[in-house]
């Protein structure tokens, strides 16, 4: 079954405590991406991946890093989370030939930082 | 990047035909539109994209006038199940995406 797969799906943690949420698709997407979703500020873009090794940020990136050492993967990284990156987070992915701009998102990672 | 104006919330009877406009004065000659839908604590799903004209699929149409400042996604006859938050975006190779905040559609029985 084709779909993107996100560990974990709930997170608690404490401020200072890195983490990794990791994102895997199965359809070969070049394009892969993360979003932070809040109440009242809608899904913004944190980072996105055209290819393996190529990265660029989104709207959001401060306090986070990605990786892009394979296709198929695409962690994301929080060195040190605070408070204010508790929220809703997706992965997502895509092709990028023609125009196409389907992108499928994973089920979410809720994060909170205490 | 280019951004989209929503109307924040609609209601909507089952049975009935819902029209979303979306505007986008500034959009960019190499740019498309592209609407996804989300219901609660789940991620978005792509819907329909078009660059002109008229573009349907199994579950929606999208008018996009010759100007290309607007577009209206089509949702015929909803059903209950339709009650989610649709997004409308613009994106070009750039792949840079802004979802903004929706519109929350609510279906009523």
């Amino acid at each position: 079954e084709a779909q993107v797969t996100q560990n974990p799906r709930y997170l608690i943690t404490v401020t200072g405590k890195k983490l990794t949420v990791t994102c895997s698709q199965n359809m070969n997407h070049e394009y892969m991406s993360w979003y932070r979703q809040d109440p009242g500020l809608g899904l913004r873009q944190i980072y996105y991946s055209m290819n393996v090794e190529v990265t660029d940020k989104g709207d959001v990136p401060e306090g986070y890093k990605v990786s892009r050492k394979e296709k198929r993967n695409f962690p994301l990284i929080l060195e040190s989370p605070s408070p204010n990156q508790t929220s809703l987070y997706f992965c997502a992915s895509s092709k990028t030939s023609g125009r196409g701009y389907e992108q499928y998102f994973g089920p979410g990672t809720r994060l909170t930082v205490t | 990047l280019a951004k989209t104006t929503q109307p924040i919330s609609m209601d909507s009877y089952e049975g009935q035909e819902v029209n979303i406009t979306c505007s986008h004065n500034n959009i960019a000659t190499n740019d498309y539109i592209t609407w996804y839908q989300q219901f609660p604590s789940q991620g978005p799903r792509f819907i329909i994209q078009g660059y002109k004209t008229k573009v349907t699929n199994e579950v929606a149409s999208l008018f996009i006038p010759a100007d290309r400042k607007s577009s209206t996604l089509s949702l015929p006859r909803v059903s209950l199940s339709d009650t989610a938050v649709y997004y409308c975006l613009l994106v070009s190779g750039t792949y840079k995406y802004i979802f903004g905040t929706g519109t929350r559609l609510k279906v009523l029985a």
